[in-house]
């Protein structure tokens, strides 16, 4: 099945506790990307990858580290986690890079909900 | 700026009863719009795209409509199994990101 898995679903840590959040897409996409969702906020964009080795800040790239060593994997880093960092989070990918002229749509994963105390 | 804003944040309608959700956008040259579905703990799930003001998309139960200034969600007879949140979403000229709106979170009473 394609799909973008995330993992944990849920995860509940302390300030400055280093984390990581796995990404992984089954269907050869170039293009990842992470968003956070927050209520009255919406989505929004931490980070992206055009493909393997070039990654791109997004809109609130502060706090967080990405690496896209694979295409299939793009994992998340929160080197030193705060409360205001608590969010649910979405990975994403798509078959061409996002701004391309017939653009493929967005697939996200299930999220992962991060609480940081 | 790149911005969208969806309205009504929130819509309780009864099943069977047709309504539309509006989402107004400004962008500097309109590459896409973009509609999602969200279901309560789950990713956004992609329903359609569109390109250019005056085109159509159809989907079941539901037909996303553009204009040059916003883009309409029509619902017509409404399920309970419509109930979720629908995001909106643009992606502008030399973008590489899309940019969503809040959503409207419609819930359908059986």
């Amino acid at each position: 099945e394609a799909q973008v898995t995330q993992n944990p679903r849920y995860l509940i840590t302390v300030t400055g506790k280093k984390l990581t959040v796995t990404c992984s897409q089954n269907m050869n996409h170039e293009y990842m990307s992470w968003y956070r969702q927050d209520p009255g906020l919406g989505l929004r964009q931490i980070y992206y990858s055009m493909n393997v080795e070039v990654t791109d800040k997004g809109d609130v790239p502060e706090g967080y580290k990405v690496s896209r060593k694979e295409k299939r994997n793009f994992p998340l880093i929160l080197e030193s986690p705060s409360p205001n960092q608590t969010s649910l989070y979405f990975c994403a990918s798509s078959l061409r890079p996002t701004g391309s002229l017939f653009d493929s749509p967005l697939h996200f994963g299930n999220g992962t909900r991060l609480t940081v105390t | 700026e790149d911005q969208v804003t969806q309205s009504p944040e929130a819509l309780r309608l009864q099943e069977g009863e047709s309504s539309s959700l509006n989402c107004s956008y400004t962008v500097s040259g309109l590459r896409g719009l973009f509609w999602y579905r969200q279901d309560p703990g789950k990713g956004p799930e992609f329903l359609f795209t569109l390109y250019s003001a005056g085109e159509e998309k159809e989907k079941e139960r539901l037909k996303a409509t553009l204009t040059k200034k916003e883009s309409f969600l029509h619902i017509t007879a409404p399920k309970p199994e419509d109930s979720a949140t629908y995001l909106c979403a643009v992606l502008g000229a030399g973008a590489q990101k899309l940019v969503f709106g809040q959503g409207t979170r419609l819930t359908i009473n059986p």
